[in-house]
């Protein structure tokens, strides 16, 4: 079945920590998304990808990196992991005309 | 920067009343404009979406109504029923169709019987 696959779904980690949340999704999409979201509110888009080798910057990307060497992976970075990074995780694909569509989501804890 | 508004944040329906989430959006570029659905605990779902040469589109009981001139949209539930409590999201494009999406700060609706 066509769909986003988000791991791990949930993390608790140390302060300074590296960690990579993966997403890999079967929809055949070429643009995938990354949102972070406290529950219930706004979704802040992190990063963002149009195909392979390409990537953006949305409004939080300071402390994260992507990258997308094949089209349906797009993990993501923490490079060094603070509590401030405690949060929901989700990932998004669409297809050429903008309907994105949501993975399940990684909540990350950072102690 | 370019942002999305959306009011109100909190809004509260009795069963079988119809409820009514407004958003401005500030990008004169942006031109699709999805409503998302999201439940506690599960991931944001589209309900229903509407690009810019379209001023009204319904499916059931959800319609979206969009003003170009005015900048914004609304999303409207007739007859809403207690599964339709959720938080509802606007967004609006990031310019043209085929970027990223800025979203609203969502509405929690709850409708009780």
């Amino acid at each position: 079945e066509a769909d986003i696959y988000q791991t791990p779904r949930y993390l608790v980690i140390g302060t300074g920590k590296k960690i990579t949340l993966e997403c890999s999704q079967t929809m055949g999409h070429d643009k995938m998304y990354w949102y972070q979201q406290d529950p219930g509110m706004e979704l802040h888009l992190i990063h963002y990808s149009y195909g392979v080798n390409s990537t953006e910057k949305g409004d939080l990307s300071s402390e994260s990196t992507v990258s997308r060497i094949r089209t349906e992976h797009f993990p993501l970075t923490l490079e060094s992991a603070r509590p401030s990074h405690t949060s929901q995780y989700l990932c998004a694909s669409s297809a050429r005309f903008n309907e994105q569509f949501f993975g399940p989501g990684t909540r990350l804890t950072v102690l | 920067g370019e942002n999305v508004e959306q009011h109100p944040s909190t809004l509260s329906v009795q069963e079988g009343d119809s409820a009514v989430i407004k958003c401005t959006y500030s990008d004169s570029a942006s031109n699709y404009f999805p409503w998302y659905k999201q439940e506690l605990g599960k991931r944001p779902q589209l309900i229903i979406d509407i690009r810019s040469n379209v001023g009204e589109k319904k499916d059931q009981r959800i319609a979206v109504t969009l003003n170009k001139t005015a900048k914004h949209f609304s999303l409207h539930i007739t007859e809403t029923q207690p599964e339709d409590s959720a938080v509802y999201f606007c967004a609006a494009s990031r310019g043209q169709a085929g970027t990223a999406l800025i979203f609203g700060k969502g509405t929690t609706l709850s409708v009780s019987s």
